[in-house]
C-alpha cells in the first residue's frame, strides 16, 4: 500500500535555527497538509496546500512558517527561527480527493533546545 | 465550546468487553467524519469513516447523528491489540481535519 513518508524521523535543533521538515506524499494525491501534536495534546491543523498554493492556514502558522512543493514529489515545511514551543511531532498528510480520508506520514519529532 | 469533544477516558476494560466511545462536534458545516486510532507517539491511522446510515467493520461499529452532531464508536469483543487512543475527527471544507483530544483505551488480559 502506498505510504506518505517523512524525513527526518527526529530533528534536534537549537532555538533560533531554521529547520526544514520533508514529506513525500502518495504520488497521485492532490491535497497536502501539515499538522502538529505537542506532547500530551491533541493533533492540530497547521496548513493545507492544493494546486501549488496554500488553501488555508491556522493561527499557529505565522510568518515563521512556510511550505513548498519544490518538485513533483516533495512537500516541505520550513520554520525560519525556531522557538522552544515549536517542539512537537509534525505530521504530513495527503489525500486524493477533497472528501477522502487523509493518509498520514509517521511524523517528525522536532526537539528545540 | 470545543470543536470536537470526546469522553475524557482512560477506559480500562478486560479482554472481550464491549466499549463505547462518544464524540460531539460543534461545527454544523462539518463534511466528513472519521475515527482514527493513535498508538503511543505514532501517527494517526484511519480506523473507519462514519456515515449517517451507520457502518460496521468487523468488531467496530460507527454511528453519526448529524441532527445532534454526535458520533459514536462501538468496539465489541475487545482485544489486547485494541489498546490505543481513539481520535474522533471531522473534516471541514477543503479537507482541514479537526481532531478531538482522544480517548485512551487500555484492554487488560
Amino acid at each position: 500500500e502506498p505510504e506518505v513518508t517523512q524525513t527526518p524521523s527526529h530533528q534536534v535543533t537549537q532555538m533560533g535555527q531554521e529547520v526544514i521538515l520533508r514529506c513525500v506524499p502518495i504520488s497521485n494525491h492532490l491535497y497536502f497538509y501539515w499538522y502538529r501534536q505537542i506532547l500530551g495534546q491533541k493533533v492540530e491543523f497547521l496548513v493545507s496546500f492544493y494546486n501549488n498554493e496554500i488553501s488555508e492556514k491556522s493561527e499557529i502558522f505565522d510568518d515563521q512558517f512556510s511550505v513548498e512543493r519544490p518538485d513533483g514529489s516533495n512537500f516541505t515545511l520550513k520554520i525560519r527561527s525556531t522557538k522552544l514551543e515549536d517542539s512537537a511531532m509534525y505530521f504530513c498528510a495527503s489525500m486524493e480527493f477533497a472528501v477522502e480520508p487523509q493518509h498520514f506520514g509517521d511524523g517528525t519529532r522536532l526537539s528545540i533546545l | 465550546r470545543k470543536e470536537v469533544e470526546q469522553d475524557p477516558g482512560p477506559f480500562n476494560v478486560p479482554e472481550g468487553a464491549t466499549v463505547a466511545f462518544n464524540c460531539t462536534y460543534s461545527n454544523s458545516a462539518s463534511q466528513s467524519f472519521f475515527w482514527y486510532r493513535q498508538d503511543c507517539r505514532k501517527e494517526p491511522k484511519l480506523l473507519m469513516s462514519v456515515y449517517s446510515s451507520g457502518n460496521e467493520d468487523g468488531r467496530f461499529t460507527a454511528q453519526l447523528n448529524r441532527a445532534s452532531q454526535y458520533i459514536s464508536l462501538l468496539i465489541r469483543d475487545s482485544k489486547l491489540s485494541d489498546s490505543a487512543t481513539y481520535l474522533c475527527v471531522v473534516s471541514l471544507q477543503g479537507g482541514k481535519l479537526i481532531f478531538g483530544q482522544g480517548t485512551e483505551l487500555s484492554v487488560k488480559p
